[in-house]
This record gives structure tokens, C-alpha cells and sequence, in this order.
């Protein structure tokens, strides 16, 4: 099993351009979630998911979308990237209150 | 919204030493969790703790969850440079399981 995986690893943007963040797991877990993390502030919530079409936000959900149309994949979308979103990308799977987290994405955007 | 906040945000102890983290939220909690993260990994779940005033050991490390339930703590005895890390705190917002709050986090070095 492979758990959880993200990709990619590392993604360098400009300010204005797209991406995605992809993640997936195989633990068939209902509950999916991305945080970011950024030095002394911890891990914050940006958005999550309870099962298959159906998404939330989290503490800081602006800039991001999201959508969950499988129990298996969870994608990040980026729409108009900005330096303020450089970070570390972290997407967790949960069963009752363990949270898995994925390797994460070290995004930076010039 | 929430707010979880743990002190310190740093400590550096030698070898053999013990170490403790503080937790403190600004809601009560139903429950807590408690993560460690490798420098350069990704968080890894210890432990949750979900009675007001209960204790858990885990071989070296001791987790505690206040009688309030507002606050908890993580006591390491005898540090050993495996330790090195940093050490979260989470809690779920509202009493529900579905909203997550992690804490600012305590970063620990281990001076062999």
C-alpha cells in the first residue's frame, strides 16, 4: 500500500500561472485534506472533504479549489498563483481521528 | 475561530535531558492529538487523548490532557537525538471531528 502520495515534490510558479496539486491515497479513507505549512505558524486547514462530492472550506481556503469527484484523488488547484502562497503542501487522509499525511509539495512562487 | 497555541516554539536540550511542550487552546476540546514531524517529513500521528485529566505513556514520552480539557502537554524523559523534531498539537474545532486545528508547533533539538 502506497498510503498517501503527492505530486510533485517540488514545483517552482510565477506569480499568475495555475497549477494543480494532485493527491491520492489507498486506504479508502472517506476524509480527505490539504493544510499548508509555513515556519512558526503550524499547520492551517485550507480545505477538506468528507467523501466523494462533497468539499469544504478550511481556515484559509482563499485561492484554492478543490474537488473531490472519487474517494481515491483529492486535487489542489491553484488558479492565479501568488507569493504569499509559497509553502508547504500537506494532504492527510483520516479514519476515526488518525490523520495520514502525504510526503508533501514544496511550492514556490517568484 | 480556534486558536492552539503551544510553548515553546524552540528548545534545545542536551542528550539525557527532559523536555516538555505546552498546548493551549482557546476552546475547549473534545479530544487531542498529538503529531511529530521529522525535519524534511511529513507529520506522523503519536497519540489522542480524549479524557478530561487523562495521562498516556508511550515508553519515554508522557502525554497529558488537562481537566478542562483546554490544555495538554508532552514530557520526554531522558532526550536522545532520535527525538529531534517538531512536535504538534491538534484539536478538533466545535466538537466535531471534520475541522482540524494543529498547533504553532515546538521545534526540538537534541545536542548530542
Amino acid at each position: 500500500n502506497a498510503g498517501v502520495t503527492q505530486t510533485p515534490k517540488f514545483q517552482v510558479l510565477k506569480t499568475g500561472q495555475s497549477m494543480t496539486l494532485q493527491c491520492a491515497q489507498d486506504m479508502n479513507h472517506e476524509y480527505m485534506s490539504w493544510y499548508r505549512q509555513d515556519p512558526g505558524m503550524g499547520l492551517r486547514l485550507i480545505h477538506y472533504s468528507v467523501g466523494a462530492g462533497i468539499t469544504d472550506q478550511g481556515e484559509v481556503p482563499n485561492g484554492y479549489n478543490v474537488s473531490r469527484s472519487t474517494t481515491e484523488d483529492f486535487p489542489l488547484r491553484l488558479l492565479s498563483a501568488a507569493p504569499s502562497q509559497t509553502s508547504v503542501y500537506f494532504c492527510a487522509t483520516k479514519a476515526d481521528y488518525e490523520q495520514y499525511f502525504g510526503p508533501g509539495t514544496r511550492l514556490t512562487v517568484t | 475561530g480556534q486558536q492552539v497555541m503551544q510553548i515553546p516554539q524552540y528548545q534545545h536540550v542536551q542528550e539525557g535531558e527532559d523536555f516538555t511542550t505546552y498546548c493551549n487552546s482557546s476552546t475547549t476540546l473534545s479530544n487531542i492529538q498529538w503529531y511529530k514531524q521529522r525535519p524534511g517529513g511529513h507529520p506522523v500521528f503519536l497519540i489522542q487523548l480524549v479524557k478530561s485529566g487523562e495521562v498516556k505513556k508511550q515508553k519515554r514520552l508522557t502525554f497529558q490532557f488537562g481537566e478542562a480539557k483546554k490544555n495538554s502537554s508532552l514530557h520526554i524523559t531522558a532526550t536522545q537525538t532520535t527525538d529531534v523534531g517538531t512536535y504538534f498539537c491538534a484539536g478538533p474545532e466545535g466538537g466535531g471531528y471534520q475541522k482540524v486545528t494543529f498547533g504553532t508547533g515546538t521545534k526540538l533539538q537534541v545536542i548530542p
